[in-house]
C-alpha cells in the first residue's frame, strides 16, 4: 500500500464548475500538506500548503486538512481552462532526520476545462 | 529572481552507459533535491543536498548518486543505465532545509534510455 494514494482520474469538467482533488495518506506523522501543479512538459509548482487541520484559502483555491481522517483535498472554484493541469499532493514529516528534503507524493491527478 | 535551472533538459541514452544531470538551485537557496517521476511511480525521493553533504536518501540503487558544490549546484549521476531509468529527473531547490521549506522545482531533464 502507498503512504499517499490519489485517483488519478482522469477528471473532465465544463469550466465554471467547482473542482474537488483528494488525497489519503496512511503516516500519522506527517505534518506538512501541499498542493502542486504541474503543466505539461513543466516542472510542478506549489500552488498550497497547510500545516495544521483546518482551511486554507487562496484566491479560487481552498486546502483542506483532515488530520483525524488523514484525508485531504483541494477546492478549485469557478474552474478555468487554464486550471487544466495535473495536481499533485505532497506531504512531508517534520524537521529533521529522515525527512530532510523528502516530499511523499500522491500519484497526481489529471484535470481538464473544457470550455 | 531566476528559477530552478536544469541542463540538459532532454538526453537520450543507451542501456550501459552513464549520465550525468545538472541542477543549478536559486539563488540563495542551500538544499537541493532530486526526484524522478514516471508514470507508474509517479514523484519519488531521489536524495536531498545540503551544504555539499547528503543529507536524505531514497530507496534507490547505488547506480544513482549525487553531489553538491559549494556554490549549492547539484550534479546527479547514473550510472549502468537500464530501461527503467527513463523518466523526468526533477530536481527542487529550497531556502534551508532544516524546516520545512517551499520546494522551488526546475522544469527537469527528460532521459531516455534505448
Amino acid at each position: 500500500q502507498k503512504e499517499v494514494e490519489q485517483d488519478p482520474g482522469p477528471l473532465s469538467v465544463p469550466e465554471g464548475a467547482i473542482v474537488s482533488l483528494n488525497c489519503t495518506y496512511s503516516n500519522s506523522a506527517f505534518q506538512y500538506f501541499m498542493w502542486y501543479r504541474q503543466y505539461s512538459r513543466k516542472g510542478p509548482e506549489l500552488l498550497m500548503y497547510t500545516y495544521s487541520s483546518g482551511n486554507k484559502e487562496d484566491g479560487r483555491f481552498t486546502a483542506q486538512v483532515d488530520k483525524s481522517s488523514k484525508y485531504i483535498s483541494l477546492f478549485i472554484r469557478d474552474s478555468q481552462p487554464s486550471d487544466s493541469a495535473t495536481y499533485l499532493c505532497a506531504l512531508t514529516l517534520n524537521a529533521g532526520g529522515t525527512s530532510y528534503g523528502k516530499l511523499t507524493f500522491g500519484q497526481g491527478t489529471i484535470l481538464t476545462v473544457h470550455p | 529572481k531566476a528559477g530552478v535551472t536544469q541542463t540538459p533538459r532532454y538526453l537520450i541514452k543507451t542501456r550501459g552507459q552513464q549520465v550525468t544531470l545538472s541542477c543549478s538551485p536559486i539563488s540563495g537557496h542551500r538544499s537541493v533535491s532530486w526526484y524522478q517521476q514516471t508514470p507508474g511511480q509517479g514523484l519519488q525521493f531521489l536524495f536531498e543536498y545540503f551544504s555539499e553533504t547528503q543529507r536524505n536518501k531514497g530507496n534507490f540503487p547505488g547506480r544513482f548518486s549525487g553531489r553538491q558544490f559549494s556554490n549549492s549546484r547539484s550534479e546527479m549521476n547514473v550510472s549502468t543505465l537500464e530501461l527503467g531509468d527513463s523518466a523526468l529527473y526533477l530536481c527542487a531547490s529550497s531556502k534551508q532545509g532544516a524546516h520545512y521549506n517551499e520546494q522551488f522545482f526546475g522544469p527537469g531533464t527528460r532521459l531516455t534510455v534505448l
